[in-house]
C-alpha cells in the first residue's frame, strides 16, 4: 500500500534561518507531488507541484522553493525564513481520478 | 486549485445527532469529489468519495450526496460522536490535460458536544 511520510512534525526557527522540509512517498512510482500551506483556520493554499524528477511548478511566488531530487522525494526549502512563513505545511500525492493523500503535516513557527 | 481566504464556518451539534455539512462546487466539468476530515494539528484524511455518475454513496456512518444540477455536495454523519469533531472540507476534481488538480472547499468546523 502507498504511504506518505513528512517530517519534522513541528519546527521552530528564527527569522533569517534556512528551512528544509522533507516528504517521501512509498508504494508508488512517478507520483504527482504537492506542497500546500494552511494558515490557522483557513483553507489549503497550493505552493508547488511536481509531475516528475526536477519538474517543479510554482503556484505562488514567495520566499520558498521546492526540489524533487528523486522520484519519491519532495523537499520544501527556504534560504531565509520570514515571520510570514509560519504555518502548517502539508505534502500530498495524487492518484487518479483526482484524489489526494496527505502527509501528517509540519507545524512551522518562525520566531 | 486552492482555497484560501475567510475563516471557517462552524457547525455545533449534540452527541448522537445527525450532522449535515454542505459544499458548493464551482466547476461543472468536475467528475470526482472527495470529503476530507482534518483533526487539529494533523493532515487531512480521506473519508468518502463519489463520482459524478452517482448521486449518493454510503460508508460507515457517513453518506455523501451529489446534486449536479445545482453543483452541491453534502456529507451526512449519522449519530455524531465527539471523535467526529474536526474540520471537514470537500474537493472537486476535473480532468485537465491528462491530469487532475483538485479544488478544495473552505472547510467547515464541526464541534460535537457530549
Amino acid at each position: 500500500s502507498q504511504t506518505i511520510h513528512q517530517w519534522p512534525a513541528t519546527l521552530v526557527q528564527p527569522v533569517g534561518s534556512p528551512l528544509s522540509l522533507e516528504c517521501t512517498v512509498e508504494g508508488t512510482s512517478n507520483p504527482n507531488l504537492y506542497w500546500y500551506r494552511q494558515a490557522a483556520g483557513r483553507g489549503l493554499q497550493l505552493l508547488f507541484y511536481s509531475i516528475g524528477i526536477d519538474q517543479i511548478s510554482s503556484e505562488v511566488p514567495q520566499n520558498l522553493s521546492a526540489s524533487r531530487p528523486q522520484d519519491r522525494q519532495f523537499i520544501l526549502s527556504s534560504k531565509k525564513l520570514l515571520l510570514s512563513d509560519s504555518g502548517f505545511y502539508l505534502c500530498a500525492w495524487s492518484w487518479p481520478p483526482g484524489g489526494y493523500t496527505f502527509g501528517s503535516g509540519t507545524r512551522l513557527t518562525v520566531v | 486549485g486552492e482555497s484560501v481566504g475567510l475563516h471557517l464556518p462552524t457547525l455545533s451539534v449534540q452527541e448522537g445527532d445527525n450532522s449535515i455539512i454542505n459544499c458548493a462546487y464551482s466547476n461543472s466539468a468536475s467528475d470526482y469529489f472527495i470529503w476530507y476530515k482534518q483533526e487539529s494539528g494533523k493532515g487531512p484524511q480521506f473519508i468518502i468519495d463519489i463520482r459524478s455518475n452517482m448521486d449518493k454513496r454510503q460508508g460507515q456512518r457517513v453518506t455523501v450526496l451529489l446534486n449536479k444540477t445545482v453543483k452541491h455536495l453534502s456529507l451526512q454523519i449519522a449519530a455524531t460522536q465527539p471523535g467526529d469533531s474536526a474540520v471537514y472540507f470537500c474537493a472537486e476534481s476535473a480532468p485537465s490535460g491528462g491530469s487532475y488538480i483538485p479544488t478544495f472547499g473552505r472547510g467547515t468546523s464541526l464541534i460535537v458536544h457530549p
